[in-house]
């Protein structure tokens, strides 16, 4: 069983609002991946990190900001949120640089209103 | 551009049944291919995965296939039970390089009784 988790499970906020989504895992992995889903949608990569202050953006643009302070936390912040962030968040970590699987939190389903 | 291509967006099988799921890709540096299982509201769970320097890798009722040459990979689950109705997601990566994990879109299994 994976250790990895997300808090919230679910949030409705107002727009304009500032969220914090908390991801963390205590399987000690340096890589650690933020997707963000939509029904019927494949898993689009908003942001990564392959390590302690180390963060990349990924293939989809979003107006969301990581960081990575500890190796076992990796937060996703949007100052200030819009209807148009409403999805499915989901964090993941993975242990080696090669193969191996990513391990996926239970996510957190954001809808702003 | 999406990379990683799942044309069936849903699939109905018999329970008892083989259950073949399709996926292909464009990216002939991905070398690395896994399936996840996702629930709605849930994160998805790491199914079975393979390398490309194998064509077949089975694990109990699931066996994934790779053909290299058609850049294309199949689950097949038997035989299919109702537990497994899901949504599938295939995923590629690179083994060096980048640490992403490229999702398809998914594809949703309705195992009937």
């Amino acid at each position: 069983e994976a250790d990895i988790y997300q808090t919230p499970r679910y949030l409705v906020i107002g727009t304009g609002k500032k969220i914090t989504l908390e991801c963390s895992q205590t399987m000690g992995h340096d890589k650690m991946y933020w997707y963000q889903q939509d029904p019927g949608m494949e898993l689009h990569l908003i942001h990564y990190s392959y390590g302690v202050n180390s963060t990349e953006k990924g293939d989809l643009s979003s107006e969301s900001t990581v960081s990575r302070i500890r190796t076992e936390h990796f937060p996703l912040t949007l100052e200030s949120a819009r209807p148009s962030h409403t999805s499915q968040y989901l964090c993941a970590s993975s242990r080696f640089a090669g193969g191996g699987e990513a391990f996926f939190g239970q996510g957190t389903r954001l809808t702003v209103v | 551009d999406q990379q990683v291509k799942q044309n069936s967006p849903s699939l109905s099988v018999q329970e008892g049944r083989i259950s073949i799921l399709n996926c292909d890709y464009t990216n002939s540096m991905f070398d690395y291919f896994l399936w996840y299982k996702k629930y709605p509201a849930e994160g998805p769970t790491f199914l079975i995965s393979i390398s490309s320097i194998k064509d077949k890798n089975e694990d109990g009722r699931f066996t994934v296939f790779l053909n290299k040459s058609a850049k294309h990979l199949s689950l097949h689950i038997v035989p299919s039970q109702p537990g497994d109705s899901a949504v599938y997601f295939c995923a590629a990566k690179t083994t060096s390089g980048t640490y992403k994990y490229i999702f398809g879109t998914g594809t949703r299994l309705k195992v009937l009784a």
